[in-house]
């Protein structure tokens, strides 16, 4: 079984600070995503990776195959991202295996 | 286009019930699967259905089960419940199997 790992389990920045969130795990997977929830519970998809590197606006998130091993990077962060920040991992047919989660708070 | 519904958002319920949570999934997309969220344990996967078909099957007691219906809208029921069945239940809806998931925002079942 999958076992996903993330780092730091919580982060408090300045707004407009840097931020970078890991993931590891310990098996091949066929996808890697990037997940989202703030206070009250829904969920948002961020990414779903396989290979490489994606970015939509202030988010970048990377995957090195070989090193098992991605990234979620915000620029510029702002108040409004702070929230809990999952990975999630799958491999073939088998169901998604999550992370613990990231707690992030910017503060402004 | 209409987000993953889940109905409803919260339930207390008390020991030894049954309860039925529902999601209907974005249109289109014929793979829900469902999760339990605690405090304790994060986020673990319950079961996965395609085309009316549990396709997967996460770790959980017998007490737990779900069905997917033709137009691919989604029930889980839990009988006999237990104070740890306390969480938010979330269902997530996909194209196909193993392709991006999108999240409802999930129904907080409190056992008392």
């Amino acid at each position: 079984k999958n076992e996903v790992e993330q780092s730091p389990q919580n982060l408090t920045a300045q707004e407009g600070e840097f931020i970078t969130i890991n993931c590891s795990y310990s098996v091949g997977i066929s996808a890697l995503h990037w997940l989202q929830q703030h206070p009250g519970g829904g969920i948002v998809s961020l990414f779903m990776l396989s290979s490489g590197k994606k970015k939509h606006g202030r988010l970048i998130a990377t995957i090195n195959i070989q090193e098992k091993h991605s990234s979620l990077h915000i620029t510029a962060s702002h108040p409004r991202d702070s929230a809990v920040y999952i990975c999630a991992v799958n491999s073939g047919n088998t169901p998604l295996v999550f992370g613990k989660g990231t707690r992030l708070s910017v503060i402004a | 286009k209409a987000g993953v519904t889940q109905t409803p958002r919260y339930l207390i319920k008390t020991r030894g019930q049954q309860v039925t949570l529902s999601c209907s999934p974005i249109s289109g997309h014929r793979s829900v699967s469902w999760y339990q969220q605690t405090p304790g344990q994060g986020l673990q996967f319950l079961f996965e259905y395609f085309s009316e078909t549990q396709r997967n099957k996460g770790n959980f007691p017998g007490r737990f089960s779900g069905r997917q219906f033709s137009n691919s809208r989604s029930e889980m029921n839990v009988s006999t419940l237990e104070l740890g069945d306390s969480a938010l239940y979330l269902c997530a809806s996909s194209l196909q199997m193993n392709t991006e998931a999108f999240f409802g925002q999930g129904t907080r079942l409190t056992v008392v």
